[in-house]
């Protein structure tokens, strides 16, 4: 059974440099879950895909981060442009509809901006 | 919007029970779930609650109040393995988020 996995597991980056992040979920789950979290928080929201389609993304998101789901299959986040204050672990998770309660995560990616 | 508000720290003594609380403010509520994290590691799912009651998972128990907008974890026989934070979470504005609490940190003495 392959859980969630995500690659690089860490990446450090100076500010200003693009990044993009991968994500392979479970195979059979449709749902598809971007996380950001930093030390002492529970993860924070970022966007969520429903097979390809990205149907909701996190006010809070700058115009600097994008996702994609091609196929729906694995998928991609990038950062642009990136400053020090998006230093955190990036995590991926996976869900079966119709639930949003439980969901399977990956290991994270680790995310350094000098 | 919804709010979660979880005790930072709770220490106990290994083969002792402990208790996590979780109270939330939401505009909707559907459910509770809670989460396990241990330092370095990723989430991973302990428990779901939708109505009141206890909800059994061997050494594990979560437990909901919907008219006191509060739940708990309920952790017994502790191991120096269940030291690690632990997370409640409702679903946002839309059916597609969870937003988390802060987390708890779990620290067992042996």
């Amino acid at each position: 059974d392959t859980g969630v996995s995500q690659d690089p597991r860490h990446k450090i980056t100076k500010r200003g440099q693009n990044v993009t992040f991968r994500c392979d979920p479970i195979s059979e789950h449709n749902r598809l879950y971007w996380y950001r979290q930093t030390l002492g928080q529970g993860p924070e929201f970022l966007t969520y895909f429903q097979n390809e389609a990205q149907l909701e993304k996190s006010r809070l998101l700058s115009d600097r981060f994008s996702a994609e789901r091609p196929k729906g299959s694995f998928s991609t986040l990038e950062i642009q442009r990136t400053e020090q204050g998006d230093s955190a672990m990036y995590l991926c998770a996976s869900s079966l509809d119709p639930g949003v309660y439980e969901q399977y995560f990956g290991p994270g990616t680790r995310l350094t901006v000098t | 919007g919804q709010s979660l508000e979880q005790p930072s720290e709770v220490t106990a003594v290994e083969g002792a029970i402990v208790q996590i609380n979780c109270t939330y403010q939401t505009s909707g509520f559907y459910g509770l779930s809670w989460y396990q994290q241990h330092d370095g590691g990723a989430p991973t799912f302990l428990s779901y609650n939708a109505l009141d009651g206890l909800e059994e998972t061997g050494r594990f128990s979560s437990f909901l109040s919907r008219s006191d907008s509060y739940g708990y974890l309920l952790l017994q026989e502790l191991q120096m393995k269940d030291s690690a934070s632990y997370f409640c979470a409702v679903r946002g504005d839309s059916n597609y988020q969870l937003i988390w609490g802060a987390g708890t940190k779990l620290i067992i003495k042996p």
